[in-house]
């Protein structure tokens, strides 16, 4: 079965920090493209961040920028983001995605987490 | 990177047709073969739909299908079913980005 699932999530402080994993099991992990999408309450889908497979290749949307690091361990088949300099605004549930095809790039987000809330408040 | 416009809601009868659009522009929509659509129920996580344009992931109904002209998508839903009653969302590659659009809440009537 496949599947994802993500832990991490809290609530912080602005300004403070957190490190959100996603583990993924019944697929080769080390084959796809991995993705981070947060929806904040009451809102739309928001992408964040993307890591190629071998982690070569790295983007961020200009909201997050310099603020968030993506980064991934294939042989724990884990997928991370850290979270710094957080603000009020980065409060949304967070899920981790994998793309659709092995060793592609489609830019899509096919098997889903059931997400992490983080909450940045005073 | 602004996000992608479609409608805030359409709605459609049983075993009627359903066509949402998603607007974009030449950088992101208009060039991109990389435009994807997700159906979400509230309180879950996002379902696959539609990737790369017009492709069907394993599982997904061939009542559903993309498209797209120019710098705007759709997704066609047909055959509308009580249970296709959800929010919509497109997203498309922009360029060391990927861009959501806004929304969509389909009601079956």
């Amino acid at each position: 079965q496949v599947h994802l699932v993500e832990s991490g999530g809290g609530l912080v402080r602005p300004g403070g920090s957190l490190r959100l994993s996603c583990t993924a099991s019944g697929f080769t992990f080390s084959d796809y493209y991995m993705s981070w999408i947060r929806q904040a309450p009451g809102k739309g889908l928001e992408w964040v961040s993307l890591i190629s497979s071998r982690s070569s290749t790295m983007y961020y949307a200009d909201s997050v920028k310099g603020r968030f690091t993506i980064s991934r361990d294939n042989a724990k088949r884990s997928l991370y983001l850290q979270l710094n300099s957080l603000r009020a605004e980065d409060t949304a549930m967070y899920y981790c995605a994998r793309d659709p095809r092995a060793n592609y790039g489609d830019y899509a987000f096919h098997i889903w987490g059931q997400g992490t809330m983080v909450t940045v408040s005073s | 990177q602004s996000a992608l416009t479609q409608p805030r809601s359409v709605s459609g009868s049983p075993g009627q047709s359903v066509t949402i659009s998603c607007t974009g522009t030449s950088s992101d929509v208009g060039f991109s073969i990389y435009v994807s659509w997700y159906q979400q129920n509230p309180g879950r996580a996002p379902k696959l739909m539609i990737y790369d344009v017009d492709k069907r992931p394993s599982g997904v109904p061939d009542r559903f299908s993309g498209s797209k002209s120019g710098n705007t998508a759709s997704l066609t839903i047909s055959g509308l079913q009580a249970d296709d009653e959800a929010d919509f969302y497109c997203a498309s590659y922009a360029g060391y980005s990927v861009i959501f659009g806004g929304g969509t809440k389909l009601t079956v009537l």
